[in-house]
């Protein structure tokens, strides 16, 4: 079992560019997660994907903007990147059912994002 | 909102000892899950241990213990027989529906494991 696979690993991008982060879950996994985890902070939610739609959203501005496939793995896009973009960016899966709230979500190893 | 503070932003710990890392939060729900996640220097996040609410049974995974005081908000992991393996980035984290909702995460601490 590969577990949750990020691509790249690391990135690095000028002002006002976009980019496009890939994440494919844990094998038996339904749902996406991205998170976004600055240097000496910890993880902020910024949005979630099942059944190939956006379910859950955290305080992130539309530049953020996502996608679930029907395979189940998904993509994140920013655009017109920032300085403050500069992060690195984790995907979780996990799987949702009658029993959701006993799954666990795994991580990938993230994607390291430096805005220039 | 929901929040998360952990206090500590470094901790160390001798080889062998133990060490308690301290996590409060604050939140208007009943019903809500906490976790406490291990961040090495490989940069993937680990789920270390897991309590339910609801649950008034402090959880425990091998070395692994939480003390959980929902009254005062208050979620403290502990380790015992520290191993150089747990040195990493630890968090506290917060999610109203288990795993598969969204987390809420605090800072993070920094634990030092020293031969």
């Amino acid at each position: 079992d590969a577990g949750v696979t990020q691509s790249p690993t690391h990135l690095i991008k000028t002002r006002g560019q976009q980019v496009t982060l890939r994440c494919s879950p844990k094998s038996g996994h339904d749902t996406v997660s991205w998170y976004q985890q600055a240097l000496g902070q910890g993880p902020q939610f910024i949005f979630q994907y099942y059944e190939e739609e956006e379910r859950q959203r955290g305080n992130f501005p539309d530049r953020f903007s996502g996608h679930q496939f029907p395979n189940y793995s998904s993509e994140l896009n920013v655009n017109a990147l920032l300085l403050g973009d500069s992060a690195l960016y984790l995907c979780a899966s996990s799987l949702a059912g009658a029993e959701r709230k006993n799954t666990e979500a795994f991580f990938g190893q993230g994607t390291r994002l430096t805005v220039v | 909102a929901q929040t998360v503070t952990q206090s500590q932003p470094e901790m160390s710990v001798q080889e062998a000892e133990t060490v308690t890392l301290s996590c409060t939060y604050d939140t208007s729900e009943s019903d809500y899950y906490l976790f406490w996640y291990k961040q090495p220097p490989s940069r993937q996040m680990i789920l270390v241990i897991r309590q339910e609410a609801y649950k008034q049974q402090n959880a425990t995974e091998n070395r692994f213990s939480v003390n959980f005081q929902k009254a005062a908000k208050s979620f403290s992991l502990k380790i015992s027989d520290s191993q150089l393996g747990d040195a990493a980035m630890y968090f506290c984290a917060y999610s109203t529906g288990g795993s598969n909702y969204k987390l809420t995460f605090g800072k993070g601490t920094l634990l030092t494991v020293n031969p």
